[in-house]
């Protein structure tokens, strides 16, 4: 049973450039969340997709967007990356109501 | 003010010491409590859920307490293998603007030395 997989696992840009990170839910989960984790921070909330909408969204900007696919993979967009959008981004899946999210392996985004 | 804080220590705590960390949230209506895991450059991991009446998993033990919006984290007899950052999520209520999204505290960073 495949756990929460992301990709890619890292990545380096340039300041204006866009991005594209894709995540896949652990078998049987419905609900994908983004978190974006600066060095030394924990992570926060972007926004979380469930039956292909967005659900919920955190404070961040509408450069950042996403989508959900009906086989509820997700894909996190960033557009006009800034050096400080450099950070592990994580993807978490759940079932229904999300009281536990199962975090995939994260992808590491470097903005030079 | 933080919906979550946590002091961020380091901590560094010799093997079989005692260890707490505490958390405070600034939601009076937040739902749901949990201490996660994160190992260096890994993925957070749950480590276990927080309830009011209190949880013990073998060497952890977690308090709730609702009226002081506090959250605490007690490791005993701590071993090399416990070292990680600590940390502290809640969840807002249902039908509240944070439900089902995980507000995480800054983290604690505990090293436990031979």
């Amino acid at each position: 049973d495949a756990g929460v997989t992301q990709s890619p696992t890292h990545l380096i840009k340039t300041r204006g450039q866009q991005v594209t990170l894709r995540c896949s839910p652990k078998s049987g989960h419905d609900t994908v969340s983004w978190y974006q984790q600066a060095l030394g921070q924990g992570p926060q909330f972007i926004f979380q997709y469930y039956e292909e909408e967005e659900r919920q969204r955190g404070n961040f900007p509408d450069r950042f967007s996403g989508h959900q696919f009906p086989n509820y993979s997700s894909e996190l967009n960033v557009n006009a990356l800034l050096l400080g959008d450099s950070a592990l981004y994580l993807c978490a899946s759940s079932l229904g109501p999300p009281d536990e999210q199962f975090f995939g392996p994260g992808t590491r985004l470097t903005v030079l | 003010r933080k919906e979550v804080e946590q002091d961020p220590g380091p901590f560094n705590v010799p093997e079989g010491a005692t260890v707490a960390f505490n958390c405070t949230y600034s939601n009076s209506a937040s739902q749901s409590f949990f201490w996660y895991r994160q190992d260096c450059r890994k993925e957070p991991k749950l480590l276990m859920s927080v309830y009011s009446s209190g949880n013990e998993d073998g060497r952890f033990t977690a308090q709730l307490n609702r009226a002081s919006q506090y959250i605490s984290l007690l490791i005993r007899d701590s071993k090399l293998s416990d070292s990680a950052t600590y940390l502290c999520v809640v969840i807002g209520n249902a039908g509240g603007t944070s439900y089902g999204k995980l507000t995480f505290g800054q983290g604690t960073i505990l090293t436990v030395h031979p």
